[in-house]
């Protein structure tokens, strides 16, 4: 059972533009939210979170939405470079417990 | 300061065989996590250890062990390998076993079996 889900697989988007990457779940107790960036033959790397008790938390150019009622959140990138392109996981937890990963989604951007 | 390493890289083993993965966490850190990352799929949880000991695992068999050292590395053992067990296996070290805390993963080490 999924409890985390990236319903699209990949994503392009032109250099400039805003990148919109979603995520839901199903699990109603998760409270801490993040997001992961991977580059081919690199582990993921941390991008940013947010806790239950927000609805958005902005790092720069990334802005991630949280919406608790739809069980849904989302990852904006404005405005996208070509450095961007990679898979984006997102990761749930609930307490201090385990993270759950979605599949991933990737994102191309182009010039 | 360096950050996570893991080896080997890569790895072929044959159904049946016994593997070992091993993971230098970053420096100061006391928690290491370690995931399975089947193709298509994100890492999935297999365990965590906190100063030495498990504190977490996720919903894999007793064949999946691990091990971490006085000085914070970690190992990974698979006994009787399966195919199924073939993916990237990434390990992730943090400061302390709270979630919030920024997990540093490294870059994986890939094992095929056959």
């Amino acid at each position: 059972d999924q409890q985390v889900k990236q319903n699209s697989p990949s994503l392009s988007v032109q250099e400039g533009r805003i990148s919109i990457l979603n995520c839901d779940y199903t699990n109603s107790m998760f409270d801490y939210f993040l997001w992961y960036k991977k580059y081919p033959a690199e582990g993921p790397t941390f991008l940013i979170s947010i806790s239950s008790i927000k609805d958005k938390n902005e790092d720069g150019r990334f802005t991630v939405f949280l919406n608790k009622s739809a069980k849904h959140l989302s990852l904006h990138i404005v405005p996208s470079q070509p450095g961007d392109s990679a898979v984006y996981f997102c990761a749930a937890s609930e307490g201090t417990d385990k993270l759950i990963f979605g599949t991933g989604t990737r994102l191309q951007v182009f010039p | 300061e360096t950050g996570v390493t893991q080896s080997p890289t890569h790895l072929i083993k044959t159904r049946g065989q016994q593997v070992t993965l091993r993971c230098s966490s970053q420096s100061g850190h006391n928690t290491v996590s370690w995931y399975q990352q089947a193709l298509g799929q994100g890492p999935q949880f297999i365990f965590q250890y906190y100063r030495e000991e498990e504190n977490g695992r996720g919903n894999f068999p007793p064949r999946f062990s691990g091990l971490q050292f006085p000085n914070y590395s970690s190992e990974l053992n698979v006994n009787a390998l399966e195919l199924d067990d073939s993916a990237l296996y990434l390990c992730a070290s943090s400061l302390a076993v709270a979630i919030q805390e920024t997990q540093y993963f490294g870059p994986g080490t890939r094992l095929l079996v056959l």
